[in-house]
């Protein structure tokens, strides 16, 4: 199984409301990715989760809460977003983290903040 | 790698070679070059990594000339499922780069 499963597909909120976004990988990996991608843009680095344990915030906004309850489950909460949140958010892993892995992602969540 | 440029598009017909390039005048000793491919609405997808020389798989080539300060993909008799966006990858610093949209036409 090389699958990394990300749930919902699509997810439209309002900007007082609160959702989290949920990812799944069953490979054994020890890293897990979070990307923002805006349309016609390259993914863009959130945050990194090495053995459970956040190694990586690339300055992202409070309103985006990262967890990472176990090796195979990745979150991420939101809480009182802007319209301009709205885009695809890809969940990715790989083994260990290390530098040369090849990152394995999801189909991702299409956001849409009103 | 971590500063990156790419093409922002190219054409190519089925059945062609195509090759598409990205500069990276600062890539750091410890990243390696790697490729990836997405398609509209998915994830990127791992295509090819190397450090230096020549890498081949059953997919593409990737050439790294001896300064590494570029590296060219090279995609083999193309299709039209091949028509995606291309990213040249910073492992150092989880950075994608610019991205090459290539257009296949029958």
């Amino acid at each position: 199984d090389t699958e990394v499963t990300q749930t919902p597909k699509h997810l439209v909120m309002g900007m007082t409301n609160k959702k989290s976004l949920k990812c799944e990988q069953h490979m054994g990996h020890r890293a897990m990715y979070w990307y923002k991608q805006k349309a016609k843009k390259p993914p863009e680095l959130m945050f990194v989760y090495s053995y459970e344990k956040l190694s990586i915030n690339e300055s992202v906004p409070s309103r985006f809460s990262p967890e990472c309850p176990n090796s195979s489950l990745l979150n991420l909460h939101l809480h009182a977003l802007q319209p301009e949140d709205s885009a695809l958010y890809l969940c990715a892993s790989s083994r260990t983290g290390a530098t040369n892995e090849k990152l394995f992602f999801g189909s991702g969540t299409q956001l849409s903040v009103l | 790698l971590a500063k990156t440029t790419q093409p922002i598009s190219m054409d190519s017909y089925e059945g062609q070679e195509v090759n598409i390039t990205c500069s990276h005048n600062n890539i750091a000793t410890n990243d390696y070059i790697t490729w990836y491919q997405q398609f509209p609405s998915q994830g990127p997808r791992f295509i090819i990594q190397g450090y230096k020389t020549k890498v081949t798989n059953e997919v593409a080539s990737l050439f790294i000339p001896a300064d590494r300060k570029s590296s060219t993909l090279s995609l083999p008799r193309v299709s039209l499922s091949d028509t995606a966006v291309y990213y040249c990858f910073s492992t150092d610093k989880l950075i994608f780069g610019t991205g090459t949209r290539l257009q296949v036409f029958p």
